[in-house]
């Protein structure tokens, strides 16, 4: 069974441009959240979707949004991007009902310059 | 709010030997539930070990265990015979139920090192 995918792995962008997070849950899991980790903040919760719909969002200024398809596939984007959003970007996936297993991929490192 | 405390900021132990790491939490939600995930330098966080806060048993997994003790609200996790492998950021995690969302907490995560 394959585990979360995101991509990128890595990503360098600067000051002011967008980017776009890309995160495949476990076949069959309906849930996907992203969190933040960085040094100073430690690892923070950004959102959470499930069947399309966010269900819930953490403190994180409106530059930061995402989505989610049909197939669970989530993508996270932010905009306007700041020095201070360079983080590891990590998935997690959940069956999302009843359950609170959670499995996170391996993360997108992104350094904004 | 939920709040989870990690007090050690680094640990070191022997190869083959055990260690405790330590978490406590704060919440006011009567069902909830406790994770443990390993971070290797590679930076994915690895499943551990869970705990519903209705469990009557402590969680076991391998050579991790859960000690859960519900009235002084902690949830430290034991780690048997440890291994070069087990080197790595440890982090304790909560989450709420019952608000149709999930959403974890976490702590700031404990560094261990084994020795050889």
């Amino acid at each position: 069974k394959a585990g979360v995918t995101q991509t990128p792995r890595y990503l360098i962008k600067t000051r002011g441009q967008q980017v776009t997070l890309s995160c495949s849950p476990i076949s069959g899991h309906r849930s996907v959240s992203w969190y933040q980790q960085t040094p100073g903040q430690g690892l923070q919760f950004l959102f959470e979707y499930f069947s399309e719909t966010q269900r819930n969002k953490g403190n994180f200024p409106g530059r930061f949004s995402g989505r989610q398809f049909s197939n669970s596939r989530s993508e996270m984007n932010v905009s306007t991007l700041e020095l201070g959003d360079s983080a590891l970007y990590l998935c997690a996936s959940g069956w999302g009902l009843e359950s609170y297993e959670q499995y996170f991929g391996p993360g997108t490192r992104l350094t904004v310059t | 709010a939920q709040k989870i405390t990690q007090t050690q900021p680094g640990m070191f132990v022997q190869e083959k030997e055990a260690v405790t790491l330590d978490c406590t939490y704060d919440t006011s939600d009567p069902s909830y539930g406790l994770f443990w995930y390993k971070q290797p330098s590679s930076g994915e966080m690895i499943f551990l070990i869970y705990q519903g806060s209705y469990d009557q048993q402590n969680a076991t997994e391998g050579r991790y265990s859960l000690n859960f003790q519900k009235a002084r609200k902690s949830a430290n996790l034991v780690i048997s015979a440890s291994q070069l492998g087990d080197s790595a950021m440890y982090f304790c995690a909560m989450m709420r139920s019952g608000a149709g969302s999930y959403q974890l907490t976490f702590g700031k995560g404990t560094k261990l090192s084994v020795i050889p």
